[in-house]
């Protein structure tokens, strides 16, 4: 079993939607939560990142950390078309440790 | 002009060459590391070096090598390329406390016949 799991989608919604993103992890060790966002071509991008648990909020996206039940959720408001990338989803147990990475999910914003 | 480059972009090469991606930083981060990321398994870690004098071998070490020339440059080295290594390779750097932000370069596709 990976360390952390991510669905790999494609996840296509219409424009204007509410789009939950997911993962999930074994290692309840893990402090440092982050969001990171790939355009086609590019390399990945840091969204959002979260420490401990909670809600954190920048704009139209918020990031959760559940870590009883070892789950953290992006959630995008308003979707757009230029919100189309792959997110990825890394954690680590500080932050001066190496990242582990989800494989990342697809999304599609359809006008 | 980019924070974090990488040469070459693209590159395809024969079983058994020797080939080095090369990685320059403007961003004055101390820390550098290489990945590689194929579909369905994401990022995973080669060799990471938090200075010059520190070299550290990641998840997926063995078949390669790197070098930390300066500060502003670390190079891959695959010795004996296979096909197994055909993937997308990306360089990144980060800056001591905040590890968990990581700046990517634009990455080199690998394709090795």
């Amino acid at each position: 079993q990976k360390e952390v799991e991510q669905d790999p989608g494609p996840l296509s919604v219409p424009e204007g939607a509410i789009v939950s993103l997911n993962c999930t992890y074994s290692n309840s060790a893990f402090q440092y939560f982050m969001w990171y966002r790939q355009y086609s071509r590019k390399g990945p991008e840091l969204l959002m990142y979260t420490y401990s648990s909670g809600n954190k909020e920048d704009g139209r996206f918020t990031a959760q950390v559940d870590k009883s039940s070892k789950y953290i959720s992006l959630f995008i408001r308003d979707s757009q078309p230029s919100d189309s990338a792959t997110y990825l989803c890394a954690m680590s147990l500080d932050s001066n440790y190496q990242l582990i990475w989800g494989a990342g999910t697809k999304l599609i914003i359809k006008p | 002009d980019a924070d974090v480059t990488q040469t070459p972009r693209n590159r395809i090469t024969k079983t058994g060459k020797r080939i080095m991606l090369e990685c320059s930083q403007t961003k004055g981060h101390d820390r550098m590391y290489w990945y590689r990321q194929d579909p369905g398994l994401g990022l995973r870690l080669i060799y990471y070096s938090f200075d010059v004098k520190d070299i550290n071998k990641g998840e997926i070490s063995d078949g390669y090598s790197v070098s930390r020339q300066a500060q502003a440059k670390f190079s891959l080295s695959l010795e004996s390329a296979i096909p197994n290594q055909t993937a997308l390779y990306f360089c990144a750097t980060s800056e001591e406390p905040e590890g968990e932000t990581q700046y990517f370069g634009p990455g080199t596709r690998l394709l090795v016949l």
